[in-house]
């Protein structure tokens, strides 16, 4: 039982390049979510999914998409990448839609150059 | 929307002694408060929930208060030791998972 893995765990990007960040999870949870943490500000939702094949927008979603295809994956695309885009990306995944313990992945750092 | 506020941002204790970090929230219709842990490098951790119909929640050293006409509820750690040493930050969702964070509590335990 891996948990939620999360890959990479460093990039540096250019500015304009595109990425995808890649979350899975192997628990079954239903609830997908992605988070930028940043100094001095915690951790900020940039989209969520609440099962396959349905996604929204959290607090922080311009400059990324997501999609759901199946239950286990949820990727974060940068589609031109900036550097107010340097961070910490986590993603979370949780077990039905009602408020339980979010499992955190390890984490990506991101540089944009 | 929700607006997460956390207090201090920063705090230093000696071993045994006990740390408390407070937390306001903005929402009345938040209904769920847990408290992650974060040490250097690592990923948060949750260490303690506690649901809008409870107002007191203990799990060892830990403890959560809620109150929820004041709309702010505190992080408790008694008998602390290096090892409480981390990034503690709380957070409040109304429902459907969708968390709001502080910005963090820098908790160093000196020995």
């Amino acid at each position: 039982n891996a948990g939620v893995t999360q890959t990479p765990k460093f990039q540096v990007l250019k500015t304009g390049q595109s990425m995808t960040l890649q979350c899975a999870q192997d628990m079954n949870h239903e609830y997908m979510s992605w988070y930028r943490q940043d100094p001095g500000m915690g951790l900020r939702l940039i989209h969520y999914s609440v099962g396959a094949g349905i996604t929204d927008q959290g607090e922080v979603p311009n400059g990324y998409n997501v999609s759901r295809s199946t239950t286990e994956d949820f990727p974060l695309r940068l589609l031109s990448a900036a550097p107010s885009q340097t961070s910490v990306y986590f993603c979370a995944s949780s077990y039905g839609t009602v408020n339980t313990e979010a499992f955190f992945g390890q984490g990506t750092r991101l540089t944009v150059v | 929307g929700e607006n997460v506020e956390q207090h201090p941002s920063t705090l230093s204790v000696q071993e045994g002694d006990s740390a408390v970090i407070k937390c306001t929230y903005s929402d009345s219709a938040s209904n769920y408060f847990p408290w992650y842990k974060q040490e250097l490098g690592k990923r948060p951790q949750l260490i303690i929930d506690i649901r809008s119909n409870v107002g007191e929640k203990k799990d060892q050293r830990i403890a959560v208060t809620l109150n929820k006409t004041a709309k702010h509820f505190s992080l408790h750690i008694t008998e602390t030791q290096p090892e409480d040493s981390a990034v503690y930050f709380c957070a409040a969702s109304e429902g459907f998972q969708k968390l709001v964070f502080g910005t963090g509590t820098r908790l160093l335990v000196s020995p």
